[in-house]
């Protein structure tokens, strides 16, 4: 199984700061055949099930505002919040589906500082 | 618009049968993977497999000798069944959609998620 792993473990970030958070796998997301990297992010509110945010490693989903941005390549990847807003509280989770199964990362939990 | 509904009981005993109902409204199951993912705060996110409208099913081979997936394309759902749980089976149960590979792959709608607790 590809191991995800997420850092940190969480994260305390000012009102209108930035918030960065990292994903590695155990080996490389990126499917050579149509240079893509199988990696998605989620968010997750309290009582709610996942948001998907980003696909492709750095692609928005439809209707996810442009404050959140996915990067990275290969094995290291990073979902960035340019500017926090207090809707943005939640646990933050990155899933490869390169290959089965599809394992998720452990989480990062962002709060307001 | 696309809305999840799951159902099924939520506490169990060790060793009876886990079953778990998705009824997808506002879009026929063609052109997507149904997907079953439990969460448990010693596991976190786990993806069980998914399904096509067609029964095309990829299940994790950690849990493939015991869990079923099936469609009813003329209900439009889809069915989770896990038999002889044990409290490690206990999580919160999800349904969700999954888009193809080349729209992306991302799991794009979810179902509000069902608590399925194993207790003698």
């Amino acid at each position: 199984d590809i191991v995800m792993t997420q850092s940190p473990d969480s994260l305390a970030v000012s009102l209108g700061e930035r918030a960065a958070i990292n994903c590695k796998s155990s080996q490389s997301l990126l499917y050579y055949s149509n240079n893509k990297n199988y990696l998605a992010w989620y968010q997750q509110k309290p009582g709610q099930p996942p948001k998907l945010l980003i696909y492709w490693a750095s692609t928005r989903e439809s209707g996810i505002p442009d404050r959140f941005s996915g990067s990275g390549s290969g094995a290291d990847f990073t979902l960035t919040i340019s500017s926090l807003q207090a809707e943005d509280v939640a646990v933050y989770y990155c899933q490869q589906y390169y290959s089965v199964p599809h394992t998720f990362g452990q989480g990062t939990k962002l709060e307001i500082k | 618009q696309v809305q999840l509904q799951q159902w099924g009981v939520g506490l169990l005993k060790p060793s009876e049968t886990l079953s778990l109902t998705c009824a997808v409204h506002g879009v026929l199951l063609s052109g997507y993977q149904w997907t079953w993912i439990r969460q448990s705060p010693g596991k976190g996110l786990e993806w069980i497999g998914h399904i096509d409208h067609s029964g095309g099913i990829t299940y994790n081979p950690s849990l493939e000798s015991r869990v079923t997936i099936s469609v009813d394309t003329s209900k439009n759902q889809f069915s989770l069944k896990l038999p002889s749980v044990a409290a490690a089976d206990t999580a919160v149960y999800f349904c969700a959609r999954r888009k193809l590979i080349p729209l992306g792959g991302g799991l794009d709608h979810w179902g509000q998620g069902t608590l399925v607790t194993v207790s003698s």
